[in-house]
């Protein structure tokens, strides 16, 4: 069974300051895809940055960028510049193959808290 | 990618009624999934909603509790019935993007039952 695992349940950083998320997972899959999920207060949940496995190349969002390991299956969200709205849920979320129409199974999230 | 109106936004309703959650998508999508949220936990996937045949649910997620409907491509609803206050929770909705640009989620539906 695919996992998904997320062992920080809190982070916190200072305002314009850098955080790294953790995230690892469990697959026997060679191609898929990886998902960071922001889900604020209002409960909307916001795609942050996917990482497609079969490219070397870690993905970048402006602020958000990940460090993709997979041979060591771990996918980490780096928070550049640490902003105000930044602060909600995250999770680290994988779909169990590429070929789409695939539920997400999500880790269990972690609370970032920005410190003004 | 696709976009997903979702309601009602929160509700509270009785112990041992029904609420009917609804999810329209601005394009034709082929499955849908419906998510619960417990308060302070992650997503759990209910059950996934094809159209045109039965949903799949998920192990502990049984249809005469969720029963759902899928009409057509660009609709679908969630019932959670005879509610107890353990089904006070966030419902969600999701849908996939084309060329999987992301999964796209409906605003949830905060529910609480008394």
């Amino acid at each position: 069974a695919q996992t998904v695992t997320q062992s920080q349940p809190e982070m916190s950083v200072q305002e314009a300051e850098t955080v790294t998320l953790s995230c690892t997972y469990d697959t026997s899959e060679s191609d898929y895809y990886l998902f960071w999920y922001k889900q604020p207060p209002s409960r909307q949940m916001i795609l942050v940055i996917r990482q497609e496995a079969y490219k070397q190349q870690n993905a970048t969002e402006n602020r958000f960028s990940v460090n993709f390991q997979k041979a060591a299956k771990s996918f980490s969200l780096k928070i550049s510049d640490s902003q105000l709205g930044d602060a909600a849920m995250y999770f680290c979320a994988y779909p169990p193959s590429n070929f789409g129409n695939e539920k997400l199974t999500f880790g269990t999230g972690t609370r970032l808290t920005i410190i003004p | 990618s696709a976009v997903i109106s979702q309601k009602p936004s929160r509700d509270i309703c009785q112990r041992g009624t029904s609420l009917t959650i609804q999810c329209q998508v601005d394009s034709q999508v082929t499955m849908m999934f419906w998510y619960r949220q417990q308060p302070g936990q992650s997503l759990t996937l209910i059950a996934t909603a094809n159209q045109g045949s039965e949903a799949t649910y998920e192990s502990g997620f049984v249809i005469d509790k969720f029963p759902i409907s899928r009409p057509n491509l660009t609709f679908s609803t969630l019932t959670v019935s005879n509610m107890s206050p353990e089904d006070s929770s966030i419902y969600l909705c999701s849908t996939m993007g084309a060329a999987l640009a992301g999964y796209t989620f409906g605003s949830g539906t905060r529910l609480t039952v008394v």
